[in-house]
């Protein structure tokens, strides 16, 4: 079994969709947990990041954590063209630790 | 202040032989990490550098190997080319005690025939 799952997708929305990204994980001491978008042929751009459970909110994007299911979710409201990327979860035990990532998934937002 | 960047862009190679790659940290970062991404998959990590000195290594052969220069740029240095070495290789800086945030380069894409 993986550290960390992630549905590969691809998933496919009209534009103005809210749309639900998740993964799940096994490893309970992983503390962070972040989100990265990768554009084809470039490399993950950050786009948020929790510490332990909660949610975070940055403009459109709301991260939830739930460590008691060990489960993860990024919300995009109002999705755009320009958010067609492939979406990656992120985890780590500690601020310079080791990073586990997700397989991503592709995300494409149809005008 | 300047991103992080990769050199080469692409390079391809023959089985059995030896790979350079370089990286060149965001300015006042400290630590650099090397991630191996094969296609559709997520990044790897292969391991981390902090003060010139390896911090960490994931579940790759010694013949990947590193340096981190006292300018905090640094080298992935691959020995013996096997085909499965095909991916893009990503370098990614950060600043040990600030928190999970790493910033990453725009890869290498080597090819191994």
């Amino acid at each position: 079994q993986k550290e960390v799952e992630q549905d590969p997708g691809p998933l496919s929305v009209p534009e103005g969709a809210i749309v639900s990204l998740n993964c799940t994980y096994s490893n309970s001491a992983f503390q962070y947990f972040m989100w990265y978008r990768q554009y084809s042929r470039k490399g993950p751009e950050l786009l948020m990041y929790t510490y332990s459970s909660g949610n975070k909110e940055d403009g459109r994007f709301t991260a939830q954590v739930d460590k008691s299911s060990k489960y993860i979710s990024l919300f995009i409201r109002d999705s755009q063209p320009s958010d067609s990327a492939t979406y990656l979860c992120a985890m780590t035990s500690g601020g310079y630790q080791k990073v586990t990532f997700g397989t991503g998934t592709k995300l494409q937002v149809i005008p | 202040e300047t991103g992080v960047t990769q050199s080469p862009t692409h390079l391809i190679k023959t089985r059995g032989q030896q790979v350079t790659l370089r990286c060149s940290s965001q300015s006042g970062h400290n630590t650099v990490s090397w991630y191996q991404q094969a296609l559709g998959q997520g990044p790897q990590f292969i391991f981390q550098y902090y003060r010139e000195e390896e911090n960490g290594r994931g579940n790759f052969p010694p013949r990947f190997s590193g340096l981190q220069f006292p300018n905090y740029s640094s080298e992935l240095n691959v020995n013996a080319l096997e085909l499965d070495d095909s991916a893009l290789y990503l370098c990614a800086s950060s600043f040990r005690d600030r928190g999970p945030e790493q910033y990453f380069g725009p890869g290498t894409r080597l090819t191994v025939t």
